[in-house]
């Protein structure tokens, strides 16, 4: 079974440019969600898509949205890029079977963006 | 909220000794916590979990405990070897079945 897929894999934006990233969940996963990166920030929570729902939303301007494809693959999109954008973006994707299962996410490789 | 606070941050021990993170939370309603190792350069992975209907897991080397009543659950690994070393994320789920992490503890093991 193909893991979880993350397209590109290193880009470089200047500022005030947009960016879209591309996630391809593991076959028969329907949710998927984003995180950024950081140097000791940890795993900081974008959003998460479930059957083409964006169902929960982290605390990131509105800068930063997503999308999800009835197969299931998601895009996230950055506008008008800022230094501080600069990060390694995860998507993961699980079952999500609901509350009270064992909803392990799967994560890709990431997407390294650099921000000049 | 649904914050996970995990300590400590950055973590140093010599080989063959027992390293222990801790996680808490303020929520009651999280059933699920897994616990994740990202290597430098690789992807976060799942190296063990537990639910909330029992105290302790074991799988190996590596043990976490859980503490409902007290809302924290630990990770604990004996025996600490020069490849454990990497960012170890605690996490639980939250109130729509997605997974809140902690941010990390950078644990580094000297041989």
């Amino acid at each position: 079974k193909a893991g979880v897929t993350q397209t590109p894999r290193y880009l470089i934006k200047t500022r005030g440019q947009q960016v879209t990233l591309s996630c391809s969940p593991i076959s028969g996963h329907r949710s998927v969600s984003w995180y950024q990166q950081t140097p000791g920030q940890g795993l900081q929570f974008l959003f998460e898509y479930f059957s083409e729902t964006q169902r929960n939303k982290g605390n990131f301007p509105g800068r930063f949205s997503g999308r999800q494809f009835s197969n299931s693959r998601s895009e996230m999109n950055v506008s008008t890029l800022e230094l501080g954008d600069s990060a390694l973006y995860l998507c993961a994707s699980s079952l999500l079977l609901g509350r009270d299962t064992k909803n392990i996410q799967y994560f890709g490789a990431g997407t390294r963006l650099s921000v000049l | 909220g649904e914050n996970v606070e995990q300590h400590p941050s950055t973590l140093s021990v010599q080989e063959g000794d027992s390293a222990v993170i801790k996680c808490t939370y303020s929520d009651s309603a999280s059933n699920y916590f897994p616990w994740y190792k990202q290597e430098l350069g690789k992807r976060p992975q799942l190296i063990i979990d537990i639910r909330s209907n029992v105290g302790e897991k074991k799988d190996q080397r590596i043990a976490v405990t859980l503490n409902k009543t007290a809302k924290h659950f630990s990770l604990h690994i004996t025996e600490t070897q020069p490849e454990d070393s990497a960012v170890y994320f605690c996490a639980k789920e939250g109130s729509q079945g997605n997974l809140i992490f902690g941010k990390g503890t950078k644990l580094s093991v000297k041989p």
